[in-house]
C-alpha cells in the first residue's frame, strides 16, 4: 500500500522552531518530487514547498515562507522533511506532505497540525 | 501569482442531482489545473489531473473539462460519498495556488 505519514507536529511559541517529518512507503521514495501542503483551519490548501526527485535538486518555497523553512529529504531512509523557523501565528494550520505525480498531488499523508500560540 | 476562484463557495443538492463546480484563473494556465475532494477531517484526494484526465478509480460521474481561464468539474448524479469539499488547483508556474473551495451539502 502506497502510504504517507506526517509527524512532528504541535503547539510552538511564536519565533519558535519545528521539524516535520513524513514518511514513505509502498513505492519508491527516491523517484518522486515531493511537496509541502498546508491548510489553516476552516481555511482553505495552500501550497508550501517542492522538493525534486534524486536527479535535478531543485528546491522551491511559498513566499509567505522563503528564508523560514527549509526543505529536505533522506532517500535512504524514506523521509521527507520540513524545518520550520521563526514561525509565526499565520503558520497555524494542518501540514500535509504530498506526492507529486505528473504535477498534480496524487498521494497525501494524513497531515499533522502545527499550532503556533503563546 | 495566479488567482483561482471558485463558484459557487457552497451549495445545497440531492442525492441523483447534477452539480457543477467552476474554477477561474486569473491567467491562462493551459490545462494545468487539478480537481480534488476533501472529506472532513480527512486529506484531499485527487479526482483530475491536466483539465480533464480521471484518476485511476475515481467514479466516472465525476468529469472534468475546460482550458484557459475556466474549467468545470461536473458530477453527474450525485451519490452520498460525494458529499465533501471540492479543490481546484493550477500548476502552470510556481507557485501553484488553489481555490478557495467549494463544500457541496446534502439539501
Amino acid at each position: 500500500e502506497v502510504l504517507l505519514v506526517e509527524s512532528g507536529g504541535g503547539l510552538v511559541q511564536p519565533g519558535g522552531s519545528l521539524r516535520l517529518s513524513c514518511t514513505a512507503s509502498g513505492f519508491i521514495f527516491g523517484s518522486f518530487p515531493m511537496n509541502w501542503v498546508r491548510q489553516a483551519p476552516g481555511g482553505g490548501l495552500q501550497w508550501v514547498s517542492y522538493i525534486s526527485s534524486t536527479a535535478t535538486n531543485i528546491i522551491r518555497y511559498a513566499d509567505s515562507v522563503k528564508g523560514r523553512f527549509t526543505v529536505s529529504r533522506d532517500n535512504d531512509k524514506n523521509s521527507l522533511f520540513l524545518q520550520m523557523d521563526s514561525l509565526r501565528a499565520g503558520d497555524t494550520a494542518v501540514y500535509y506532505c504530498a506526492r507529486e505525480s505528473t504535477h498534480s498531488f496524487d498521494i497525501w499523508g494524513q497531515g499533522t497540525m502545527v499550532t503556533v500560540s503563546s | 501569482d495566479i488567482q483561482m476562484t471558485q463558484s459557487p463557495s457552497s451549495l445545497s443538492a440531492s442525492v441523483g442531482d447534477r452539480v457543477t463546480i467552476t474554477c477561474r484563473a486569473s491567467q491562462s494556465v493551459d490545462s494545468w489545473l487539478a480537481w480534488y475532494q476533501q472529506r472532513p477531517g480527512k486529506a484531499p484526494k485527487l479526482l483530475i489531473h491536466k483539465a480533464s484526465i480521471l484518476e485511476s478509480g475515481v467514479p466516472s460521474r465525476f468529469s472534468g473539462s475546460g482550458s484557459g481561464t475556466e474549467f468545470t468539474l461536473t458530477i453527474s448524479s450525485l451519490q452520498p460519498d460525494d458529499f465533501a469539499t471540492y479543490h481546484c488547483q493550477h500548476y502552470d508556474t510556481y507557485p501553484w495556488t488553489f481555490g478557495q473551495g467549494t463544500k457541496v451539502e446534502i439539501k
